[in-house]
């Protein structure tokens, strides 16, 4: 089945230390995005990716970093720059043809 | 920059009842607008969404939502609902540069008997 499988599930890190949320697509998509959400907030743009070795910042890019290696994988590592990273994280992708975008399960990232 | 509002952040509806979840949206010379759905602890999955041409949008799940250029909002409906249908929805718009999704803050859909 074609998809985006984000992992893990859920990860508990210490304060100061910097990780790495995977986020892999077979569904052959140009684009690639990350998206953190925290109650009450919605979705707010960290970064995204129209093409290999490419990448733009979103709204909330800073204590955040990624790479675009390959067309079906985008890692989001989030470092010890960020203040708050306790938050759900999603990724997704869509075609440069198409307009929605399609999400992963997520993962959950919790700080301590 | 675009943006968009939801304007109701809980709506409690008892199983059977109509719903209407609002939506409104900046304006803009071309408007491309999605519903997503999103279940506890999982990630999003469309509902519907509007391009072009109708403005009346039927997707998943029996919802439909309604596109007015005039009132710049995007309002989702579904007629009748079913405690299953109980989650949180994202109203979107594609930003102008048409490079990424924008989403509303959620409105929390509880449906109960």
């Amino acid at each position: 089945d074609g998809g985006i499988t984000q992992s893990p599930k859920y990860l508990f890190r210490k304060e100061g230390q910097n990780v790495t949320l995977s986020c892999e697509q077979n569904l052959n998509h140009d684009a690639m995005y990350w998206y953190r959400q925290d109650p009450g907030q919605g979705l707010r743009l960290i970064y995204y990716s129209q093409i290999v070795n490419d990448f733009q910042k979103g709204d909330i890019a800073e204590g955040y970093s990624v790479s675009r290696e390959k067309k079906e994988s985008f890692p989001l590592t989030v470092t010890s720059a960020q203040k708050n990273p306790t938050a759900f994280y999603l990724c997704a992708s869509s075609s440069v043809a198409n307009t929605e975008a399609f999400f992963g399960q997520g993962t959950r990232l919790t700080v301590v | 920059a675009q943006s968009v509002t939801q304007l109701d952040s809980q709506v409690p509806v008892f199983e059977e009842a109509p719903v209407e979840l609002r939506c409104n949206y900046s304006s803009s010379v071309s408007v491309y607008l999605f519903w997503y759905v999103q279940y506890p602890n999982q990630g999003l999955q469309l509902l519907l969404k509007y391009l072009s041409g109708s403005t009346l949008v039927k997707g998943i799940n029996g919802f439909e939502a309604e596109f007015n250029k005039s009132q710049t909002s995007f309002h989702l409906r579904k007629p009748s609902v079913h405690i299953s249908d109980t989650a949180e929805y994202f109203c979107a718009v594609r930003n102008q540069a048409g490079t990424a999704l924008i989403f509303g803050k959620g409105t929390t859909l509880s449906v109960s008997s």
